[in-house]
C-alpha cells in the first residue's frame, strides 16, 4: 500500500526558505503526478504545485515566483522549496498523489487520491 | 481564479438521516466533453483529506454508495443518503476546470 510522508523543519523566521520533502513508500515517483498543497489555520485548502514523472511542472500563479517543486527518483522523493516566507505562509503542508482516471470516451482526469499526514509549518519572528 | 462557495458552513446531522451540501462555482465547470470538473473531499478530524467524488458524480474507489454527487455547470450537491457516525468531518468541493485548482471553504458536518 503506497504511503506518503512529509518531512522538514517546522519553524522558520520571516524571509527564510522552506524546503519540504515527501517520501513515497511502497510505490514509485516515476509513475503518477505529485503535488503539494497547504491549509492555513482556519482557512481553505490551497493547491501549490505539481510535477509529473518526467519532471514537467505546474505552479499556482499566486506562489509561482517563490516556489520550486522537484523530483528525486534516486531517493523516491519529491520536494517543495518556498522562499522569502512571511507569516502568511504559516500552514499545514500536504504532499499528495494525483491519480490518473480515464473515462469514456478516453477522457483523462487527475484527482488527489493519496495524501501524506501533513506537516505544520510556522513562520514567526 | 475560480471561486468556490459552499453552503452551509456547518451542518448538524442525525445518524440515519440524509444530508446534503451545496457548492457553487464562479464559472462553469462543464466541459464540452460532457463532464463537470469538480471533486468532493472529506477531511475527518485529525486526518488528511480523502477523495469521495470526482468529475462531479463518479465515486472514487472504496467510497460507500451512500455518497453521491450531482449538479452541472455552476451548481453542485453532495448527498449522503443515510449519515453514519464516521461521516463527521469537513467536506470540501474543488474545481479542476481551470488552473489553479481551487477549493471551497469547507462544510463542517457534526452529529447532533
Amino acid at each position: 500500500q503506497v504511503q506518503l510522508q512529509e518531512s522538514g523543519p517546522g519553524l522558520f523566521k520571516p524571509s527564510e526558505t522552506l524546503t519540504l520533502t515527501c517520501t513515497v513508500f511502497s510505490g514509485s515517483v516515476t509513475t503518477h503526478y505529485w503535488s503539494w498543497l497547504r491549509q492555513p489555520p482556519g482557512d481553505r485548502l490551497e493547491w501549490i504545485a505539481y510535477i509529473d514523472h518526467s519532471g514537467d511542472t505546474n505552479y499556482n500563479p499566486s506562489l509561482k515566483s517563490r516556489t520550486t517543486i522537484s523530483l528525486d527518483t534516486s531517493k523516491n522523493q519529491f520536494s517543495l522549496r518556498l522562499n522569502s516566507m512571511t507569516a502568511t505562509d504559516t500552514a499545514m503542508y500536504y504532499c499528495a498523489r494525483l491519480f490518473r482516471a480515464v473515462q469514456p470516451p478516453a477522457i483523462t482526469y487527475h484527482y488527489f487520491d493519496l495524501w501524506g499526514p501533513g506537516t505544520l509549518v510556522t513562520v514567526s519572528s | 481564479d475560480i471561486v468556490m462557495t459552499q453552503s452551509p458552513l456547518s451542518l448538524p446531522v442525525t445518524p440515519g438521516e440524509p444530508a446534503s451540501i451545496s457548492c457553487r462555482s464562479s464559472q462553469s465547470l462543464l466541459r464540452t466533453n460532457g463532464y463537470n470538473y469538480l471533486d468532493w473531499y472529506l477531511q475527518r478530524p485529525g486526518q488528511s483529506p480523502q477523495v469521495l467524488i470526482y468529475l462531479g458524480s463518479i465515486r472514487a474507489s472504496g467510497v460507500p454508495d451512500r455518497f453521491s454527487g450531482s449538479g452541472s455547470g455552476t451548481d453542485f450537491t453532495l448527498r449522503i443518503s443515510r449519515v453514519e457516525a464516521e461521516d463527521v468531518g469537513v467536506y470540501y468541493c474543488m474545481q479542476a476546470q481551470q488552473a489553479p485548482r481551487t477549493f471551497g471553504q469547507g462544510t463542517k458536518v457534526e452529529i447532533k
